[in-house]
């Protein structure tokens, strides 16, 4: 079945440095991904989508493009600050209902 | 922008009792969903509803589940004979359609403890 693989956290980093969070997925047809936000003590937020391949979603100063060739979907931000300290969830939807989550990456930024 | 909510944000309940998790989804949303988080895995999907019916579940959802759209603004989780294992975050999403431009949008869940 569709499932979708994130690296382990926690991510941790120092502000302003650039962020890679990996996501790979595998799907029988051709999904949107998705990548949520999850800050301390709220609930899950859309950060970013594409829908199809080579698209790139962005938002924030976050962005990630679908990769088809390579089934993978990573987020980036060039600079990160204190405030983007939270848990990222990578998704997939395929034809059905349900979004297939990942495992999630908790992202800490030290000042 | 309009949310959705959820209420409460945390149940402690005794195993055995049963429990209702509310949702309100966003005003003009047809699609609604149940997804749960075990603590420290992943979030799992549990069910679907368009129309005032089930549209899907997963295995997860048994008998011991039921969904309810009992007025025009809410949509209800029912857990009966709760189980410890039945401890999870309880997220309430809803949709505009299922089309991939018309992403599902998340409350903020409802921590549900059993004891």
């Amino acid at each position: 079945g569709d499932s979708v693989t994130q690296m382990e956290g926690p991510v941790t980093l120092s502000e302003e440095a650039f962020l890679t969070i990996n996501c790979t997925y595998t799907a029988t047809g051709y999904p949107s991904l998705f990548w949520y936000v999850q800050y301390p003590g709220e609930g899950l937020q859309l950060l970013l989508k594409a829908t199809k391949a080579d698209d790139k979603g962005s938002n924030k100063g976050f962005e990630a493009t679908y990769r088809k060739e390579t089934t993978s979907f990573h987020l980036e931000k060039g600079s990160v600050q204190v405030s983007d300290s939270a848990v990222y969830f990578c998704a997939l939807k395929d034809s059905n209902y349900q979004l297939i989550w990942g495992a999630g990456t908790k992202l800490i930024i030290k000042p | 922008e309009p949310e959705v909510t959820q209420t409460p944000s945390h149940q402690v309940t005794q195993m055995g009792q049963e429990v209702i998790l509310r949702c309100v989804p966003i005003s003009n949303h047809l699609y609604f969903y149940w997804y749960r988080q075990i603590l420290g895995q992943k979030v799992e999907f549990l069910v679907s509803f368009y129309n005032n019916e089930i549209s899907e579940k997963s295995e997860i959802f048994d008998d011991q589940f039921s969904v309810e759209r009992p007025d025009g603004s809410n949509f209800t989780l029912k857990i009966r004979s709760t189980k410890l294992e039945d401890s999870a975050m309880y997220f309430c999403a809803s949709s505009e359609g299922v089309n991939n431009n018309q992403p599902q949008h998340f409350g903020d869940g409802t921590r549900l403890s059993i004891l």
